[in-house]
């Protein structure tokens, strides 16, 4: 199976600021990465596929990008409504797999 | 708009099975497949497997394989989720998902979420 490692598990920050989680993967995966968004007791929520494409109607201050086995998820500016956590999954290959997570909370 | 609805909590004895049921609305239950994605407490999520509710071909991850049943219904639009040989780990929030149109490339429609408790 292919692991994805997350990092960092967790970080504090502030409105306004830029926020950069990495997902690594344990091989090869081409651009057949997703972000999702989730919040205590919720389903996760789609934020981005194919490494770079932001689903509609994200906010323009997600991006991602990478390819291969290294990838990333910015948030150009902290707003309230980001602080959640966030999980990569890999649909390159089956079984389907998710990273650990990362949590964002408040400094 | 499309919809997901899951069944309600359950609380199970280690040994026992459970049923979690997926109401679908708002397109074509057959044009879909449907995937379910378990996640324990605290911990990130994982996939189980995925059903073609039109041809009910599956495709389960190795670890459930022999423990998990996925059906669909047409007539009512509703998936089902069977776990059987409960575990205490298998306590988790359980979640059907309806992927992209070629079935895998990601999840963007999900039920609520059907927490099932095993004590």
């Amino acid at each position: 199976d292919i692991q994805l490692t997350q990092s960092p598990s967790s970080l504090s920050a502030s409105v306004g600021d830029r926020v950069i989680i990495t997902c690594r993967a344990s091989e090869t995966i081409r651009t057949s990465l997703n972000w999702y968004q989730q919040k205590p007791g919720k389903a996760p929520k789609l934020l981005i596929f194919g490494a770079s494409t932001l689903k509609s109607p994200v906010p323009s201050r997600f991006s991602g990008g990478g390819s291969g086995t290294d990838f990333t998820l910015t948030i150009s500016s902290l707003q309230p409504d980001d602080f959640a956590s966030y999980y990569c999954q890999q649909v390159y290959t089956f079984p389907l797999t998710f990273g650990g997570g990362t949590k964002v909370d408040i400094k | 708009q499309v919809r997901l609805v899951q069944s309600g909590a359950e609380v199970k004895k280690p040994g026992a099975s459970v049923r979690v049921s997926c109401q679908a609305s708002g397109y074509t239950f057959s044009a879909y497949y449907i995937h379910w994605v378990r996640q324990a407490p605290g911990q990130g999520p994982e996939w189980m497997g995925w059903i073609n509710p039109d041809s009910g071909v599956t495709n389960l991850a190795q670890k459930f394989q022999g423990r998990v049943t996925l059906t669909g219904d047409p007539s009512t639009t509703t998936a089902f989720m069977d776990l059987s040989s409960l575990e205490s780990d298998d306590t988790a929030l359980y979640f059907c998902a309806r992927p992209s149109p070629d079935g895998y490339s990601f999840l963007d429609y999900w039920g609520q979420g059907t927490l099932v408790t095993v004590s």
